[in-house]
């Protein structure tokens, strides 16, 4: 089982529409959880920090679920330039601090 | 703040040269950085946590003679890809952690680095 787990997609969605990305983690003592974005051939992004309370930022909102292990980011009133693939990360303290990335999920946002 | 550079950003090269990249950390102390490789549509797949003045830590597949770290200073970390083959060809990344923050925060990263070998 991989250590992050997110549905690969793609998301193929219309201008203004609300899309949903969720992901997995299997290790349960998983410290810091993030989405990043990645543009074709480019680095990752921060998108946001996730927390158990919540957290949004404009458009988009991330959700943690400790119990379930389980994390959450739906982007509200899609545009153009949210197409991307979006990687789902959590920090682990497993012989020092590492950053695991899920594989991503691909968003096409359509006019 | 926070900023990241990796050099080269675009390298092609022959079957069975050796190529090295550099990542620096311009703004800050990086007493750890790390090195990725990400295959087309693949994730980006944690190679080895680069630790300034010690040897790195590469994890499990890795092998550490194939890919030489060295971090010499608390803001360059070098990845050298040895006698590199066209199934090394892939986009690598670094990322570093200002010494500064909590290890548990975000960490920063380059803009990559595509090696294409023929």
């Amino acid at each position: 089982r991989k250590e992050v787990e997110q549905d690969p997609g793609p998301f193929n969605v219309p201008e203004g529409a609300t899309v949903a990305f969720n992901c997995t983690y299997s290790n349960s003592a998983s410290q810091s959880f993030f989405w990043y974005r990645q543009d074709c051939r480019k680095e990752p992004k921060l998108l946001m920090s996730v927390y158990s309370s919540g957290n949004e930022d404009g458009r988009f909102t991330a959700q943690l679920n400790r119990a379930s292990q389980y994390i959450s980011l739906l982007i509200r009133d899609s545009k153009l330039s949210d197409s991307a693939t979006y990687l789902c990360a959590v920090i682990q303290n497993t012989g020092g601090f590492k950053t695991i990335f899920g594989a991503g999920t691909r968003l096409f946002v359509k006019a | 703040g926070a900023v990241v550079s990796q050099h080269p950003s675009w390298v092609i090269c022959k079957s069975g040269t050796s190529v090295k990249i550099e990542c620096r950390s311009l703004d800050f102390q990086a007493t750890t950085m790390f090195w990725y490789r990400q295959f087309p549509k693949q994730s980006l797949m944690l190679m080895a946590t680069s630790n300034e003045g010690s040897k790195a830590t590469y994890e499990q597949g890795v092998e550490k003679d194939k890919f030489l770290i060295n971090h010499a200073s608390l803001t360059l970390s070098t990845l050298t890809v040895t006698s590199a083959h066209p199934e090394d060809s892939s986009f690598y990344i670094c990322s570093a952690r200002d010494r500064r923050e909590a290890p548990n925060q975000p960490q920063h990263f380059g803009d990559g680095t595509r090696l294409s070998i023929l």
